[in-house]
């Protein structure tokens, strides 16, 4: 069974644009969870989607953005990008809903912000 | 507020030696807690999972426990082995329903 998958895998924009993600979970999975990692935060939780509705959602600034397919396919926006949206950007899928279930990552996207 | 914490940040080790990796946490409402495993670059790989009835799981040369009381859980590494370098990080699920993440320890096996 394939794993999740992102794309692209790397990015590099600059401050002021916008940036879409794209997560397509294991075949099966309902509930997409997205994940940003910095070298000083940690990871730290985006928010997640389960049968296209946003079950739950970080303390993130509403540049953040994510929307869920019918296919479960999920992408997340960024909009106005600045220098510390730098990171990586991980999905997770999983079977059921919430994030008490086992967990599947993604490699991640790298983005940079110029 | 949930805080997972992860200490040391980073160890270094000769091949062969028994591990234990410590998590603790400072809400002992949880309901499960996951060890992940990350390389270089790469995305998570899922280790173990604990749910908050249980106190430990096994998996090949990893062991983990889970002592929800004291709020902390110990990943057992026996006979390490340098494909077993790698940042470890432990995640807890509890009341604010999100996986809230240690900021991991860098694990080196040297050969």
């Amino acid at each position: 069974k394939a794993g999740v998958t992102q794309t692209p895998r790397y990015l590099i924009k600059t401050r002021g644009q916008q940036v879409t993600l794209s997560c397509s979970p294991i075949s099966g999975h309902r509930s997409v969870s997205w994940y940003q990692q910095t070298p000083g935060q940690g990871l730290q939780f985006l928010f997640e989607y389960f049968s296209e509705t946003q079950r739950n959602k970080g303390n993130f600034p509403g540049r953040f953005s994510g929307r869920q397919f019918s296919n479960s396919r999920s992408e997340m926006n960024v909009s106005t990008l600045e220098l510390g949206d730098s990171a990586l950007y991980l999905c997770a899928s999983s079977s059921l809903a919430g994030t008490y279930n086992e967990q599947f990552f993604g490699p991640g996207t790298r983005l940079t912000v110029l | 507020k949930q805080e997972v914490t992860q200490i040391p940040a980073a160890l270094s080790v000769p091949e062969g030696e028994n591990l234990v990796l410590n998590c603790s946490f400072t809400d002992s409402a949880i309901y499960n807690l996951q060890w992940f495993r990350q390389d270089p670059g790469k995305g998570l790989t899922s280790l173990l999972l604990i749910q908050s009835s249980q106190r430990e799981q096994t998996s090949g040369r990893l062991n983990a426990s889970l002592d929800k009381s004291s709020g902390r859980s110990t990943l057992y590494i026996a006979a390490s082995q340098p494909g077993d370098s790698a940042t470890y990080l432990c995640a807890v699920y509890g009341g604010s329903e999100k996986l809230v993440f240690g900021k991991g320890m860098k694990l080196t096996v040297n050969p």
